[in-house]
């Protein structure tokens, strides 16, 4: 079964710096997406990164990065020079094809606090 | 932009009122979605639809049900509400393809079931 492991339920980061989100995945398709959300306390999931399986490269959108490692099944988010907007919970998701429709499987969610 | 709306941002329901929950997305999307959200379970599907009139159960149907008339709406129901519905519920609305699709979801539900 697909499974997605978040296993950091928090996270503190000083504004301007780094940070690494984890996220490991579990599935025996070759075929499959994973997706990064963010979801500050508004409660609304916005998208911020998609990597696919046979991409080569790591995904990158502005200040977002996935350090996307594929013997290891890992997918974690790297966001540099955090700002305080940071702060919200994020969660790693995995698109497999089940019966022809897309299926996403979200992990448990990480929240981020970016303190000044 | 995607825009996915929802009717309401929180609902305070009594245990075995029917609820209405209605999703509306302005991009033309296929494929609709219902989700909810509890603390440490992340988000867990309900029930989807890839056209008008039609729906397919996701991993957590039970207590449910759903209505797409249109292309642009998707409602959820809960005929007899329990308080372990209480819960964030989401709706989200994606164009197919593949495993590229992206979701992209409304400001979510809060229902509070007394």
């Amino acid at each position: 079964a697909q499974k997605i492991t978040q296993t950091q339920p928090g996270m503190f980061v000083q504004e301007k710096e780094a940070v690494t989100l984890d996220c490991t995945y579990d599935t025996s398709d070759p075929s499959y997406g994973l997706f990064w959300y963010k979801q500050p306390s508004s409660g609304e999931m916005i998208f911020l990164i998609y990597q696919g399986s046979y991409d080569q490269q790591n995904a990158t959108e502005g200040r977002y990065s996935l350090n996307f490692q594929k013997a290891r099944k890992s997918a974690n988010l790297v966001i540099s020079a955090s700002q305080l907007g940071d702060s919200a919970m994020y969660f790693c998701a995995m698109s497999q094809m089940n019966t022809g429709f897309q299926k996403l499987v979200f992990g448990t969610g990480t929240r981020l606090l970016v303190s000044p | 932009d995607v825009k996915v709306t929802q009717s309401s941002r929180y609902l305070v329901k009594r245990t075995g009122e029917k609820v209405f929950l209605e999703c509306v997305q302005d991009m033309d999307h296929e494929n609709m979605f219902w989700y909810r959200q509890d603390p440490g379970l992340g988000l867990r599907l309900i029930y989807f639809s890839y056209d008008v009139k039609m729906k397919e159960k996701g991993d957590i149907p039970e207590g449910y049900s759903v209505s797409r008339e249109k292309k642009e709406r998707f409602s959820l129901i809960l005929e007899s509400a329990s308080t372990n519905q209480t819960s964030m519920y989401l709706c989200a609305s994606s164009s197919p393809r593949g495993i590229r699709e992206t979701q992209y979801f409304g400001p979510g539900t809060r229902l509070l079931v007394l």
